[in-house]
């Protein structure tokens, strides 16, 4: 069956370092999105894209994370510099919606949990 | 989207049923009504969708009160692979919104 895929599983990383995440979808998968977990919270979103474009990054902190799908395929998401409140998992999920065409079904990856010291 | 409401944690024998309760007072007439799970430390999971009619699939039944101010997610028969988050979710079907999570309830299936 096929996965999303994402890496590293696990980061951890000094505060003011950079640190990229990276993320291939289900092949075929149009839109993509990044979502934040802090412990104990459900998942948040950071940046929806729709092929190679930012449909949704309004509450991406843009002083510091940026996201990128250049070929509309694999995606990376990028903090610099890092902060103590930046702990948290980082998801990637996937869909095949494109605008109605679409059941709401997102597949997620299993996540890169990231500790900044 | 409109908002719902979960209780924090419950638990289930195993092997019994398990119903979880979601309480969506202000969903509209053309919101439909997600559950995703979350294992421990793995990504949230897909279960069940629907509109106003009752929907079961493989996993789970999916039941919607007639006037969709609330629904109930059922696990006929828990086992304890089925100790997780889940998520009740409303959402535009026809969109590019994405699924607000909340904070879910932590079923705990014990043995």
């Amino acid at each position: 069956e096929a996965e999303v895929a994402q890496s590293p599983r696990y980061k951890i990383t000094e505060k003011s370092q950079a640190v990229a995440f990276w993320c291939d979808p289900i092949s075929g998968h149009a839109t993509l999105y990044w979502y934040r977990q802090i412990l104990g919270q459900g998942p948040e979103l950071l940046v929806q894209f729709q092929d190679e474009s930012v449909v949704d990054d309004s509450q991406l902190p843009k002083d510091r994370f940026s996201a990128e799908r250049l070929k509309g395929v694999d995606s990376t998401l990028k903090i610099q510099p890092a902060e103590l409140g930046d702990s948290a998992m980082y998801l990637c999920a996937s869909s095949s919606e494109r605008g109605r065409a679409n059941t709401g079904e997102l597949f997620f990856g299993e996540g890169s949990r990231l500790t900044v010291l | 989207d409109a908002k719902t409401t979960q209780p924090p944690s419950m638990d289930c024998a195993e092997g019994r049923a398990a119903n979880l309760p979601c309480n969506h007072s202000t969903i509209s007439g053309n919101e439909y009504v997600y559950w995703y799970r979350q294992i421990h430390s793995q990504g949230p999971q897909y279960i069940i969708h629907g509109l106003k009619n009752n929907e079961t699939n493989e996993m789970a039944s999916l039941i919607i009160t007639e006037d969709r101010k609330s629904s109930t997610l059922i696990l006929p028969h828990a086992t304890l692979r089925d100790t997780a988050v889940y998520y009740c979710i409303v959402r535009v079907e026809a969109g590019a919104n994405n699924l607000f999570f909340g904070t879910g309830t932590r079923l705990t299936v014990i043995p």
